[in-house]
């Protein structure tokens, strides 16, 4: 079975420095991997995705994320945080489309003005 | 309105009181799902439905019961509510074609 972890709980960043979180999955096969983030309140948004092909992906609010096999990892990072990326931020892994996800810890993201 | 919807959103309860959350979706998916989210532990997963006829238990679904009334609606009753069950439940609907998960706003339980 697979299995996600997110080995940072908690994350603090001045507002417009770097990110860059860190998700680590256990699947023998090329997984499905997914970046969600939940803001405060709210239910789970999915940031970006990887299925196949290019290993860094785009996503919304300027995140990007890089899919790296030999380190089973797939990082999400942004050049430049604001203070509303305050978040919750969960990796997934999936087998494919149709099957369950597996979800990270996640790693909540305190961002100092 | 939202996609996935979920009632109530917050409810207090005691120990023993039966408890039902509610999940209604526009989404069109035929698969469902409820995920219980506690701090440092991620989401896991108390039940999941292919469609109105099929019902399967996730890995935490002991204490937890649900009914699939129509494509739309799917619900997470607790029998018998305890403390330990005090979470944030979240109920999801899923793309088939694109894997991605599109989650309800949360329905924090806290049961005393």
């Amino acid at each position: 079975a697979q299995s996600v972890t997110q080995p940072d709980i908690h994350i603090t960043v001045s507002e417009g420095a770097s990110l860059e979180l860190r998700c680590n999955y256990s699947y023998g096969a090329t997984p499905y991997l997914f970046w969600y983030v939940q803001s405060p309140g709210q239910g789970l948004q999915l940031l970006l995705k990887y299925f196949s092909g290019d290993t860094l992906v785009q996503g919304i609010k300027g995140f990007e994320a890089e899919f790296k096999r030999s380190q089973s990892s797939f990082n999400l990072r942004k050049p430049s945080v604001h203070w509303s990326d305050a978040a919750e931020y969960f990796c997934a892994v999936g087998v494919r489309a149709g099957n369950m996800l597996t979800f990270g810890g996640g790693t909540r993201l305190m961002v100092k003005p | 309105d939202a996609d996935v919807t979920q009632t109530p959103r917050n409810r207090i309860t005691k120990t023993g009181k039966r408890i039902m959350l509610e999940c209604s979706q526009t989404k069109g998916h035929d698969r469902m799902y409820w995920y219980r989210q506690d701090p440092g532990l991620g989401l896991r997963l108390i039940y999941y439905s292919f469609d109105v006829k099929d019902i399967n238990k996730g890995e935490i679904s002991d204490g937890y019961s649900v009914s699939r009334q129509a494509q739309a609606k799917f619900s997470l009753s607790l029998e018998s509510a305890i403390p330990n069950q005090t979470a944030l439940y979240f109920c999801a609907t899923k793309d088939l074609i694109t894997g991605e998960l599109f989650f309800g706003e949360g329905s924090r339980l806290t049961v005393l």
